[in-house]
């Protein structure tokens, strides 16, 4: 187990509706990045949390905007939300300076199914 | 921007066979990482290289990168059923965002 945590396990929304999603780093980690992962596919960087700035983005749109609290726990939001979001989303706790940081440690992902 | 290629994507062994998946980036890495996931489960990390030529091994996993830090690979000996997974590798470039393959899926048959 890595310690981290995410919620929910799974969620179903219907399309144009938004969503929050969760993740608890693990103890003594400053760092979260979140991915997305459609089935078959590797996970795909959506962008990176240090410190509660964001400091790294992947090529995804603004409707996918997140935060971090001074706890470093961090929220993925997803506005205006499409079919092809369908997909697992992972977050990944990690320390370090400056927030890139060699390991990661990825949560169990929440389930997203948008119809 | 970077993209990160993996081969081959599916692989069928019967137990006891090796197993090798190969990963190009199509830029120079800082560093390599690989990753298992387990069917329904979440990415693990393995382990990293990061020098050029570099060579690790964990028990039955060898883990090399290439001399041009552009190319990986990952070779199981002697492979068992607790094997079974998809395993990826994570490329760091430039842009210091790890950016995954899309993975080899490694079935083992008893």
């Amino acid at each position: 187990e890595t310690g981290v945590t995410q919620s929910p396990t799974h969620l179903i929304k219907t399309r144009g509706q938004q969503v929050t999603l969760r993740c608890s780093s693990q103890s003594g980690h400053n760092t979260v990045s979140w991915y997305q992962q459609a089935l078959g596919q590797g996970p795909q960087f959506i962008f990176q949390y240090y410190r509660e700035e964001e400091n790294g983005r992947g090529n995804f749109p603004p409707r996918f905007s997140g935060l971090q609290f001074p706890n470093y726990s961090s929220e993925l939001n997803v506005n205006a939300l499409e079919l092809d979001d369908s997909a697992l989303y992972l977050c990944a706790s990690s320390s370090g300076t400056g927030g890139w940081a060699d390991t990661q440690y990825f949560g169990p992902g929440t389930r997203l199914t948008v119809l | 921007g970077q993209q990160v290629m993996q081969i081959p994507q599916y692989q069928h062994v019967q137990e006891g066979e090796d197993f090798t998946t190969y990963c190009n980036s199509s830029t120079t890495l800082s560093n390599i990482q690989w990753y298992k996931q387990r069917p329904g489960g979440h990415p693990v990390f393995l382990i990293q290289l990061v020098k050029s030529g570099e060579v690790k091994k964990q028990k039955r996993l060898t883990f090399q990168f290439g001399e041009a830090k552009k190319n990986s690979s990952l070779h199981i000996t002697a492979t068992q059923t607790t094997d079974v997974g998809t395993y990826f590798c994570a490329g760091r470039g430039s842009a210091r965002q790890l950016t995954f393959g899309s993975g080899t899926q490694l079935t083992v048959l008893p």
